[in-house]
């Protein structure tokens, strides 16, 4: 089964706001890394954030990790028409393999 | 630079048919490489695994088969597809530790008629 699950399930909002999804996983993890995929393609890397650290912050993305909770969140700040994608979880399991959630759909709307 | 090319970008294949599925990487050396397959609407499950030349682990059941005969050339195939075997196939590549972030190609989107 797999490890991680993004809530929600899709999410809209209008260009400039922020946007928050969340991300809930089961077993102890060493890192967390989040993903973005635009339509019909391939993931594209975005942030990876270690089992010791809480916080992390890449251009307008804030990342949070509360191991205590097992769960992560994943910030976009004044998003943009651009965001507009899916946004996957993905925590890490046995050697270098890594379980992925079924996604948050976000749409931002010029 | 690291490149990973996978091809094709579509494919339709009628049931009962073979398939091979191709990924390239070029710009490093040694890479993990990965075979997935995403539903509609899902995240993606983890199909073949490999570390090396010839070191092939499979992590679910099925009518699918994964190769790499070469370091950075990692082909699936199957006999005989069944019409369950549609989907979005992903090849990815990632080095060293699970520290390391997976780069992804753009994906096959295979269709079973």
């Amino acid at each position: 089964s797999q490890q991680g699950e993004e809530d929600p399930q899709a999410l809209s909002i209008q260009e400039g706001e922020n946007a928050t999804m969340n991300c809930s996983y089961k077993t102890s993890i060493n890192n967390l890394q989040w993903y973005r995929q635009n339509s019909g393609r391939g993931l594209v890397h975005l942030i990876l954030i270690r089992s010791n650290e809480r916080e992390k912050h890449s251009g307008r993305l804030r990342v949070t990790l509360d191991t205590s909770k097992k769960s992560s969140s994943l910030l976009i700040t004044a998003s943009r028409a651009a965001d507009t994608a899916s946004y996957f979880c993905a925590t890490d399991r046995s050697g270098n393999q890594f379980y992925f959630g079924t996604g948050t759909s976000l749409t931002v709307i010029p | 630079s690291q490149t990973i090319h996978q091809w094709p970008a579509t494919l339709v294949q009628p049931v009962g048919s073979p398939l091979s599925l191709e990924c390239t990487v070029e710009g490093t050396s040694n890479p993990n490489l990965y075979w997935y397959r995403q539903a509609a609407g899902r995240g993606l499950q983890l199909l073949f695994y490999s570390v090396g030349i010839g070191q092939i682990s499979s992590e679910v059941p099925q009518n699918l088969s994964a190769s790499r005969p070469q370091d950075r050339q990692f082909i699936l195939s199957s006999k005989k597809l069944l019409l369950s075997d549609s989907g979005f196939y992903l090849c990815a590549w990632s080095v060293g530790t699970g520290y390391q972030p997976q780069h992804f190609g753009d994906g096959t989107r295979l269709s079973i008629l």
